[in-house]
């Protein structure tokens, strides 16, 4: 079965400070590794995923997260927050059994707070 | 062009009733996945259809629950004798290819379902 970890429920950064969510997985097969944004009210919108090409992943707005298979991470990064990057984040895998062959398990999320 | 979108936005029933949730996906995408969300918790995997077909329900939590897509297009999921557990967001995502772990899944804003 596969699962993801989400540290740390919320975060807090203050307005142009680095954006660092971090994201553990496990998997039995080699994973493809998903960050999704919800913003109130709305649906999950893909920020970006790694599918095993480059192990560092550039997605929309400014974020990106690089795979590294001996830490079993995919942390999401954004070296300059904005007030509009204020949202719940979350990593997801597929691939692999508990989210359905080709369905998506997904950590707890973080909510990521911009302070001014 | 149009997302995915989820009707109702909101739904309130009373213990033991009778829903139905409709998801109507994207023009052109073969796969429709079903997902719940429960306060403070990370969407979880219902169950997939690729085409007609449920390939994967292994996520139903029990036969109270069931889903079709009798056309290959819109899908309902259905929810009988209601428990005040099944309340959550029910989310709909859909994918343009026949369904692949490395497929972007493409969400709607949710169905928000409360029991009484």
């Amino acid at each position: 079965a596969q699962s993801v970890t989400q540290l740390g429920s919320h975060v807090s950064v203050s307005e142009g400070a680095l954006v660092l969510l971090r994201c553990n997985y496990s998997s039995s097969v080699p994973p493809y590794l998903f960050w999704y944004v919800q913003y109130p009210n709305q649906g999950l919108q893909l920020l970006l995923k790694y599918t095993s090409a480059a192990t560092l992943v550039k997605g929309i707005n400014g974020f990106e997260a690089e795979f590294k298979k001996s830490e079993t991470s995919f942390h999401l990064t954004k070296p300059s927050a904005h007030m509009s990057d204020a949202a719940e984040y979350f990593c997801a895998v597929s691939g692999g059994s508990g989210g359905g062959a080709d369905g998506l398990t997904f950590g707890k999320g973080t909510h990521l707070i911009i302070q001014p | 062009g149009a997302g995915v979108s989820q009707t109702p936005s909101n739904k309130v029933t009373e213990k033991g009733k009778y829903v139905e949730l409709r998801c109507d996906p994207i023009s052109g995408h073969t796969a429709l996945y079903w997902y719940r969300q429960s306060l403070g918790q990370g969407p979880e995997f219902l169950i997939y259809f690729q085409g007609t077909g449920a390939a994967d329900d292994s996520g139903l939590p029990n036969d109270r629950f069931f889903a079709v897509r009798p056309e290959g297009s819109v899908s309902t999921l259905k929810i009988q004798r209601t428990e005040r557990g099944d309340s959550a967001v029910y989310l709909c995502a859909s994918s343009y290819l026949a369904g692949g772990p490395a497929d972007t899944q493409y969400f709607g804003p949710g169905t928000r379902l409360t029991v009484l």
